[in-house]
């Protein structure tokens, strides 16, 4: 069955230090589709990055940077020099491509991120 | 472009009381979803439709009913809520391309069930 965990239930580190949070997954699929999701404190849900299995290029995106090892079946993400709009809530999430019609995405429990000044 | 739009912003409701929550997107996307997110859970799947005429059950869909009315409007009911209903429901839209698609969240509907 395919299940996301995000073991580090909340993070804190002062400003402009590196943090890195932890993503494990498992699959049957060879197929499958890996996303971090934020939600800050306004509570919505914004998209950060999408990769496949197919794929394990790091990659990175200004501060963010995502580290994806199809071995040890992790998908972690980490940001460089943490400013305190980084506060949030960073969810982890798995899909499927086995299904014929419509993406069913599994969700982590999240990582509730704290910046301190 | 709105993206997703949800209504109401907040809800309270006394047990056994009815509400529609409202979903509608502007992008086109010919699949919605309905999630509730609770507490150190994450998101959880209630229903979802993956084209205009069809729907499915997700992960935790008792108590739930959805009709997608159009290509761009996809709603949630409670017939009876409950005190564990109380939760964040989000709604989602995607374009189907084999898994790969992004879903995009509405701000979220926060109701409280007492």
């Amino acid at each position: 069955a395919q299940k996301v965990t995000q073991a580090q239930t909340e993070i804190s580190v002062v400003e402009k230090e590196d943090v890195t949070l932890d993503c494990v997954y498992e699959t049957r699929d060879t197929t499958y589709y890996l996303f971090w999701y934020k939600q800050p404190p306004s509570g919505e849900l914004v998209f950060l990055i999408r990769r496949n299995s197919f794929d394990e290029q790091n990659e990175i995106s200004g501060r963010y940077s995502w580290n994806f090892q199809k071995s040890t079946s992790s998908f972690n993400f980490t940001i460089t020099a943490s400013q305190v709009v980084d506060s949030a809530v960073y969810f982890c999430a798995l899909s499927e491509a086995r299904y014929s019609s419509a993406s069913k995405i599994i969700f982590g429990s999240g990582t509730r991120l704290s910046i301190r000044p | 472009n709105a993206g997703v739009t949800q209504t109401p912003k907040f809800q309270v409701l006394k047990t056994g009381q009815s509400m529609t929550l409202q979903c509608a997107q502007d992008m086109n996307h010919n699949s919605m979803y309905w999630y509730r997110q609770d507490p150190g859970m994450g998101l959880r799947l209630i229903y979802y439709s993956a084209s205009e005429g069809t729907t499915d059950k997700g992960e935790v869909p008792n108590g739930y009913n959805v009709s997608r009315l159009n290509k761009r409007e996809f709603s949630l009911r409670l017939e009876s809520a409950a005190p564990s209903q109380t939760s964040v429901y989000f709604c989602a839209s995607s374009e189907w391309t084999g898994g790969k698609d992004t879903q995009y969240f509405g701000p979220g509907t926060r109701l409280t069930v007492l």
